[in-house]
């Protein structure tokens, strides 16, 4: 079945630093792909999408582009923000209509 | 505002005392679902509805019940409540089966932390 796998957390930025959060993932066709952030306390917000092969989603300075060679949506920022501290999920959507999601990074950014 | 409502918030309960959390959404979505999350294993679909009085199974569906007698309305009820039903549940809703397209995401609500004693 469809599958997410995310690079585990937490990971830990200085302000302005580069930020990648890995994103891979298993999946039969061509499946639409999202990051959702969650900010404490929060549920989840639509941070970004791709729905098919070369298409790069971004949004608030974070870009993911979908790599359909290597299985890949990963997320980048140039410069992170202390804002920016939460919880970042990747998710796809499979030909069963079903959202599958990853574990979640925890992000925190540090001034 | 367009919004999915979920209630409570925080409950703390004991073991096999039924409860109800309610999920409304304003958006007049078709597409309903609920979801639990825990640490380390991000978030599980529990059970979803494409429209009113159609509901399905998700990945984790076990101790769980739920209705859509309305649009707007999908309630998770828990019969009889366990220590492992503990976690953090999420209602959301789309106005296309989820985002069939990729189009149409997913919508949110803010969250209801259950524990079970």
């Amino acid at each position: 079945g469809d599958s997410v796998t995310q690079m585990e957390g937490p990971v830990t930025l200085s302000e302005e630093a580069f930020l990648t959060i890995n994103c891979t993932y298993t999946a039969t066709g061509y499946p639409s792909l999202f990051w959702y952030v969650q900010y404490p306390g929060e549920g989840l917000q639509l941070l970004l999408k791709a729905t098919k092969a070369d298409d790069k989603g971004s949004n608030k300075g974070f870009e993911a582009t979908y790599r359909k060679e290597t299985t890949s949506f990963h997320l980048e920022k140039g410069s992170v923000q202390v804002s920016d501290s939460a919880v970042y999920f990747c998710a796809l959507l499979g030909t069963a209509s079903k959202l599958t999601f990853g574990t979640g990074t925890r992000l925190q950014v540090t001034l | 505002e367009a919004q999915v409502t979920q209630n409570p918030r925080y409950l703390i309960t004991v073991t096999g005392k039924k409860l109800t959390v309610t999920c409304s959404q304003n958006m007049n979505h078709e597409y309903m679902s609920w979801y639990r999350q825990d640490p380390g294993l991000g978030l599980r679909q529990i059970y979803y509805s494409m429209n009113v009085e159609v509901t399905d199974k998700g990945d984790v569906p076990e101790g769980y019940k739920v209705s859509r007698k309305e649009k707007r309305n999908f309630p998770l009820i828990l019969e009889s409540p366990s220590p492992n039903q503990t976690s953090l549940y999420f209602c959301a809703s789309s106005n296309r089966r989820g985002g069939i397209s990729g189009a149409n995401v997913l919508t949110f609500g803010a969250g209801s932390r259950l524990t079970v004693l």
